[in-house]
C-alpha cells in the first residue's frame, strides 16, 4: 500500500538554524511528493512539490529533493525564522487528487 | 477570491450526539474532498465528490458518517451518533479538476471534540 513516514516532533530550533525534517514513503506506481504546511489557525497550504525522481521542489527558502533510490523527500531550510513555526506534513499522490499524508511534524523556532 | 470555508471552526459535543460540519468550496470547483486528522496522527482521506456525486468514499470509517453535496455546491458531513474516537480535525479541500496536476485548496478545518 501507500504510506508516508515522517520524523516525530516537536522540532525546536533557534532562529537562523538549519532545518531538516525527514520523510520517507512507500508507494505503488510513481507518486508525486508534496510538503504541506499549516500555520496556527490556518488551513493546509502547499509548500512545495516534486513530480518525478531527482526533481527538486523549492519555495520560501525550503527545498526537498525526490530521491527514488532511498524513497525519501526530506525537507530542508538553511536558516529558519520564527515565522516558520508551524506543522509540516509530507504527502504523496499516486493518482487524481487523493493524498496520503504523514503524521505531521511540529516545528518551533525560538528567537 | 474566497478560499475554502469550513464551519464551525470548533465543535464540542457529548458522545451520542449529532454534529454536522459544513464546507463551502471555492466557487466553480467541481471536486470536493474530506480528510480528517485524528489524535495528532496522519491526515486521512475520507471521500471525494465530483459535483454532487460521490466519486470515492473508500475512506469513510463507518455508517455513522454521512456526507452530502446536494446541488454540487457546499457539502456537509454528519456524524450520528458521535463517538469519542471521532474527535479530531476535519479538513475540506477543493479543486477545479480532478487530475493529478490540479492544485488542491484546503480549508482551515473543523476541530471536533467528543466528550
Amino acid at each position: 500500500g501507500n504510506s508516508v513516514t515522517q520524523m516525530e516532533g516537536p522540532v525546536t530550533l533557534s532562529e537562523e538554524a538549519f532545518l531538516t525534517i525527514n520523510c520517507t514513503y512507500t508507494a505503488t506506481g510513481y507518486p508525486s511528493l508534496f510538503w504541506y504546511v499549516q500555520y496556527p489557525g490556518e488551513g493546509l497550504q502547499l509548500l512545495l512539490k516534486a513530480t518525478k525522481a531527482d526533481d527538486k521542489g523549492s519555495n520560501k527558502g525550503f527545498e526537498a529533493t525526490y530521491r527514488k533510490e532511498t524513497t525519501s523527500f526530506h525537507l530542508e531550510k538553511g536558516s529558519v525564522q520564527v515565522s516558520d513555526s508551524a506543522v509540516y506534513f509530507c504527502a504523496l499522490r499516486v493518482y487524481g487528487n487523493k493524498l496520503v499524508f504523514g503524521a505531521g511534524t511540529i516545528l518551533r523556532v525560538k528567537s | 477570491e474566497a478560499g475554502v470555508t469550513q464551519f464551525p471552526s470548533h465543535s464540542v459535543i457529548e458522545k451520542g450526539q449529532t454534529v454536522t460540519l459544513r464546507c463551502d468550496p471555492i466557487s466553480g470547483h467541481d471536486n470536493l474532498y474530506w480528510y480528517r486528522r485524528v489524535m495528532g496522527k496522519e491526515i486521512k482521506f475520507l471521500l471525494h465528490f465530483v459535483k454532487e456525486s460521490k466519486q470515492d468514499e473508500s475512506g469513510m470509517p463507518n455508517n455513522r458518517f454521512l456526507a452530502e453535496r446536494t446541488g454540487g455546491t457546499y457539502s456537509t458531513l454528519k456524524v450520528q451518533p458521535a463517538e469519542l474516537e471521532d474527535s479530531g480535525v476535519y479538513f475540506c479541500a477543493s479543486s477545479q479538476g480532478g487530475s493529478t496536476n490540479e492544485k488542491l485548496f484546503f480549508g482551515s478545518g473543523t476541530q471536533l471534540s467528543v466528550l
